[in-house]
């Protein structure tokens, strides 16, 4: 079974622009989640969706979007970048029910770069 | 406002000994715990969930164990190897319709040396 990928890898953008990331989770799974990890800040949790609906949202501004396809992809979007946004961009697929049964599976992550 | 505590941040040791690494979290409602390992620069690796329900969990050299009620989780390693070097992170599911997520600690680097 193949794991979770994220596309692409790497990114180098200017303040201002703005940035899509995508992740494919496991075949079957429906829930995928999305973390940002930085130096400062470590792991931080920015929304999880699961059946094209997002689920939770944790505590970053509008700026960061995400939306689920019908096959369970998932892209995030940041707006009008900024310096701080610079991080590794992670996701994480789990079957997504039972709820109680949540054993996330990560992808490589994406990692950010803003100048 | 659930929060995850790991302590050490760092640890350094000869190969070949056995390790403790320590997790706590302040609420105990919590659906299960997870223990990754992330080598520099790299995604998280999955070492074992321990459900709310459950004591423990085995995988190869490494045990993990939860105790709910004082808040606490342990990886333990043994016979450790120069290969076992990572950040060690523990993470905590929180239950609650609106906080169905994951809680993370700040991690362990582990250095193993030869």
């Amino acid at each position: 079974k193949a794991g979770v990928t994220q596309t692409p890898r790497y990114l180098i953008k200017t303040r201002g622009q703005q940035v899509t990331l995508s992740c494919s989770p496991i075949s079957g799974h429906r829930s995928v989640s999305w973390y940002q990890q930085t130096p400062g800040q470590g792991l931080q949790f920015l929304f999880e969706y699961f059946s094209e609906t997002q689920r939770n949202k944790g505590n970053f501004p509008g700026r960061f979007s995400g939306r689920q396809f019908s096959n369970s992809r998932s892209e995030m979007n940041v707006s009008t970048l900024e310096l701080g946004d610079s991080a590794l961009y992670l996701c994480a697929s789990t079957p997504g029910q039972p709820i109680s049964y949540n054993e996330q599976f990560f992808g490589p992550g994406t990692r950010l770069t803003v100048l | 406002k659930q929060e995850v505590t790991q302590i050490p941040a760092a640890l350094s040791v000869p190969e070949g000994e056995n390790l403790v690494l320590n997790c706590s979290f302040t609420d105990s409602a919590i659906y299960n715990l997870q223990w990754f390992r992330q080598d520099p620069g790299k995604g998280l690796t999955s070492l074992l969930l321990i459900q709310s329900s459950q004591r423990e969990q085995t995988s190869g050299r490494l045990n993990a164990s939860l105790d709910k009620s004082s808040g606490r989780s342990t990886l333990y390693i043994a016979a450790s190897q120069p290969g076992d070097s990572a950040t060690y992170l523990c993470a905590v599911h929180t239950t609650g319709h609106s906080n169905y997520q994951l809680i993370w600690g700040a991690g362990t680097k582990l250095i193993i040396k030869p």
